[in-house]
């Protein structure tokens, strides 16, 4: 079955501007969360969608914000950007809430500049 | 403060010999741990995990030992092979929630034919 599939791959954006990002979690997962990759920092969780609800949420600013549609598909929002929201931002999906079978997409490759 | 350490950015080893990667961990309250393999352009991939009433859990040629008293994780992959060279994550989680998942650094290793 096809896997995670994260739109855009790359993605170049100016300081100010806003972005969204899109996840499309694998057929029959119900549950997609976001993580945000920087070097150094490892994963850093932004947030939790399962059923169309926010289910957790990481510690990042309001500026972060997404949603999770009655398919499941996710699109994560990113306005006012910095330039430290440069980073690798991946969604992985899952059945229902954390486990070992938690899959990853490729990840979108985000550049403020 | 991170929660999870990976003090080695970065770990060279030959063909055929073992590549250890270790893992520190802070927060007594985490009880299940997972390792991830990532390749570059590509999402993290689940590789092994071991619960906290385990000392050791193995998997062909991975295994991770656990020692709670110190706090630390360590995966050993015997034999080395150059497809192993990837960037390797540590995970700690308090539950099955995707917030109580932190991540460290990761370690890159390059296993050199």
């Amino acid at each position: 079955k096809a896997g995670v599939t994260q739109t855009p791959r790359y993605l170049i954006k100016t300081r100010g501007q806003q972005v969204t990002l899109s996840c499309s979690p694998i057929s029959g997962h119900r549950s997609v969360s976001w993580y945000q990759q920087t070097p150094g920092q490892g994963l850093q969780f932004l947030f939790e969608y399962f059923s169309e609800t926010q289910r957790n949420k990481g510690n990042f600013p309001g500026r972060f914000s997404g949603r999770q549609f009655s398919n499941s598909r996710s699109e994560m929002n990113v306005s006012t950007l910095e330039l430290g929201d440069s980073a690798l931002y991946l969604c992985a999906s899952s059945l229902d809430t954390w486990n070992t079978e938690a899959f990853f997409g490729q990840g979108t490759r985000l550049t403020v500049v | 403060d991170q929660q999870v350490k990976q003090n080695s950015p970065s770990l060279s080893v030959q063909e055929g010999r073992i590549s250890i990667l270790n893992c520190d961990y802070t927060n007594s309250m985490f009880d299940y741990f997972l390792w991830y393999k990532k390749y570059p352009a590509e999402g993290p991939t689940f590789l092994i995990s071991i619960s906290s009433i385990k000392d050791k859990n193995e998997d062909g040629r991975f295994t991770v030992f656990l020692n709670k008293s110190a706090k630390h994780l360590s995966l050993h992959i015997v034999p080395s092979q150059p497809g192993d060279s990837a960037v390797y994550f540590c995970a700690a989680s308090r539950g099955t929630s995707y917030d109580k998942v932190i991540f460290g650094p990761g370690t890159s290793l390059s296993v050199i034919p």
